[in-house]
């Protein structure tokens, strides 16, 4: 499969507890996007990455939020001291930047989080 | 950033009758896209409108983009099961900004 490929599917926590997961990005792109979805809403943007550079984060990223691009292929987002609201599917996209293209994203399946 | 309204936020239509989503925007728009997301699934790209005007067509669907550029709409025609899901609409939240912004969708049921 040379989809967005997202690690885990699923993640149920404890409040307080830190968690982490990963987006792997289709392999040429070099665009990349968090987002938060909650049931009957659209994604809501997060942050945004072009290579290893993180050029945007939302406001809606607190302090506990961070994201890492390291060597501008995979990701992580990675939430410390989970809160209750902090549960919702987290959706990575990935596109490429380059003359004339759409920014079409192409988005993973998403990793479900519950925090209890 | 810009904001974008989508209307409406639910549609149920019998099977076999047509359906139309619409965006607005306050501002100007550099261009709009249209995603599809499956229940359960994730968003899907369908359509980008650039131009004023533009009008493209996808098969039993078909995309318009205002001449202003503050608007568009998805209309399908003799919807099917399997256009079930949520239409949603993406912009770029303003200049020099890299956020999309997503509408917060039009869920579309459709009764067999």
């Amino acid at each position: 499969d040379t989809g967005v490929s997202q690690d885990p599917r699923h993640k149920i926590t404890k409040r307080g507890q830190n968690v982490t997961f990963r987006c792997d990005p289709i392999s040429e792109h070099n665009r990349l996007y968090w987002y938060r979805q909650t049931l009957g809403q659209g994604p809501e943007f997060l942050t945004y990455f072009q290579n290893e550079a993180q050029l945007e984060k939302s406001r809606l990223l607190s302090d506990r939020f961070s994201a890492e691009r390291p060597k501008g292929s995979f990701s992580t987002l990675e939430i410390q001291r989970t809160e209750q609201g902090d549960s919702a599917m987290y959706l990575c996209a990935s596109s490429l930047l380059s003359w004339g293209a759409k920014n079409i994203q192409y988005f993973g399946a998403g990793t479900r989080l519950s925090v209890l | 950033g810009q904001q974008v309204m989508q209307i409406p936020q639910y549609q149920h239509v019998q099977e076999g009758e047509d359906f139309t989503t619409y965006c607005n925007s306050s501002t100007t728009l550099s261009n709009i896209q249209w995603y599809k997301q499956r229940p359960g699934g994730h968003p899907v790209f369908l359509i980008q409108l650039v131009k004023s005007g533009e009008v493209k067509k996808q098969k039993r669907l078909t995309f318009q983009f205002g001449e202003a550029k503050k608007n568009s709409s998805l209309h399908i025609t003799a919807t099917q099961t399997t256009d079930v899901g949520t239409y949603f609409c993406i912009i770029y939240s303003g200049a020099g900004s890299y956020q999309l912004t997503f509408g917060k969708g039009t869920k579309l049921s459709v009764i067999p």
